[in-house]
């Protein structure tokens, strides 16, 4: 596609449930980024595909995180168990690769998860 | 480590002032250099890059500076327009990993 999608845009959930969370990248991006964003805060790295590599999951706050990407494309990250401190807006980034300027990263529009 | 827990910095600014946004970054061996701007419910946009070999590099309206003594970069934004209110972020890169700033919420005064 043109950009990077997520899905879905809104999500609101029980305490106790397990989500799923989806991004397709930008068609031949080979590099994928989660990030979390509590309100009013910054980005914080959770995890990072790059190719057949394996992924980079040092941000992962905890075991209830995980995170699943097929080849270069879709990504999907699961949150079992949700807790109320989970409520974020988890955004998906794609870029060309990692290195220099192929490091630039397209967002995507960004889920916003609320845990009741 | 990234900008966890921690509550945006704000500017205000009058509108048709220019704006300057500062990051300071935290591995001299950062190579490449990204503003982002994120607007209310949106995810971050790309505004401007530079890489490390420059010190300068201007856009549309908008003006990266770069100071790699002092490890410092910033974002100049000419004429503000209350349609540049949104937290920026910048982003460094060394080759093997990308960090984000904490930013910085700029809100655009009529």
């Amino acid at each position: 596609g043109a950009g990077v999608s997520q899905s879905p845009s809104n999500k609101v959930t029980e305490k106790g449930k397990d989500v799923e969370l989806r991004c397709d990248p930008i068609s031949g991006h080979t590099a994928l980024y989660w990030y979390r964003q509590r309100l009013g805060q910054g980005l914080e790295f959770l995890i990072y595909f790059q190719g057949n590599s394996a992924p980079d999951k040092s941000g992962l706050p905890s075991d209830r995180f995980s995170a699943e990407r097929t080849g270069e494309s879709v990504s999907t990250l699961t949150i079992q168990r949700t807790q109320q401190e989970d409520s974020a807006v988890y955004l998906c980034a794609s870029s060309l690769g990692r290195q220099g300027f192929r490091m630039k990263a397209f967002f995507g529009q960004g889920t916003r998860l609320t845990v009741v | 480590g990234e900008s966890v827990g921690l509550h945006l910095p704000t500017l205000s600014v009058q509108e048709g002032d220019n704006s300057i946004i500062n990051c300071a970054y935290s591995n001299s061996a950062s190579d490449y250099f990204i503003w982002y701007k994120q607007e209310s419910g949106k995810g971050p946009q790309f505004i401007i890059d530079i890489r490390s070999n420059m010190d300068k590099r201007q856009g549309q309206r908008v003006t990266v500076l770069l100071n790699k003594t002092v490890k410092h970069l910033s974002l100049q934004i000419a004429a503000t327009q209350p349609g540049d209110s949104a937290v920026y972020f910048c982003a460094e890169s060394n080759n093997n990993d990308m960090r984000f700033g904490a930013g910085t919420r700029l809100t655009v005064k009529p």
